[in-house]
């Protein structure tokens, strides 16, 4: 079964230092995965997304993923953090059907950024 | 283009009254979904409809319904609303019903007094 574990639901980082939101999944087939941002109460944005082609996914804002199949992970990186990016971040995995829906997500990660 | 529209924004109902959720896909969409999100459950699949029909539903109670009209346009219905179904409810679209890209709407906040 597919199943998206975020690890930390917050994440502080300072203006202009690095961002690592980390993601790991389970995924019984190759996945297709996705990061998603939402900004408060505001609905979720598609940041990027992995369909198989290149491992290294650039995304909107800056921010970049990397597949890594041995780890299974799909870290979201960015290399200079932006008071603009204080957000919630959720990574998902594709699903096809069932009662989970066609995505999972994880948690979510809140990313907070001090001046 | 247009994004995905979630109408009402915002709602206040009581306890045991019931609610209608409006959702207009982004043009050319045909799939919708419907999902819960709450502080304590996070993101939960409620349901997904493709060309009027119901094609996937999550783990909720019989409460919750919705359909989708010819135009692709969806509601989802809330009866006999509890408190626990204050929440943020999101709307999502995509091309197709195993299409993974999906987009959301701004999401219809929903307070039970």
């Amino acid at each position: 079964a597919q199943s998206v574990t975020q690890l930390g639901s917050h994440v502080s980082v300072s203006e202009g230092a690095l961002v690592l939101l980390r993601c790991n999944y389970s995924s019984s087939v190759p996945p297709y995965l996705f990061w998603y941002v939402q900004y408060p109460n505001q609905g979720l944005q598609l940041l990027l997304k992995y369909t198989s082609a290149a491992t290294l996914v650039k995304g909107i804002n800056g921010f970049e993923a990397e597949f890594k199949k041995s780890e299974t992970s799909f870290h979201l990186t960015k290399p200079s953090a932006h008071m603009s990016d204080a957000a919630e971040y959720f990574c998902a995995v594709s699903f096809y059907g069932g009662s989970q829906g066609n995505l999972i997500f994880g948690k979510g990660t809140k990313l907070s950024v001090k001046p | 283009k247009a994004g995905v529209t979630q109408t009402p924004r915002y709602l206040i109902k009581t306890r045991g009254q019931q609610v209608t959720l409006s959702c207009s896909p982004i043009s050319g969409h045909r799939s919708v979904s419907w999902y819960q999100q709450t502080p304590g459950q996070g993101l939960q699949f409620l349901f997904e409809y493709f060309s009027e029909t119901q094609r996937n539903k999550g783990n909720f109670p019989g409460r919750f319904s919705g359909r989708q009209f010819s135009n692709s346009r969806s509601e989802m219905n809330v009866s006999t609303l509890e408190l626990g179904d204050s929440a943020l409810y999101l709307c999502a679209s995509s091309r197709g019903v195993r299409s993974y890209e999906q987009y959301f709407g701004p999401g219809t906040r929903l307070t039970v007094t």
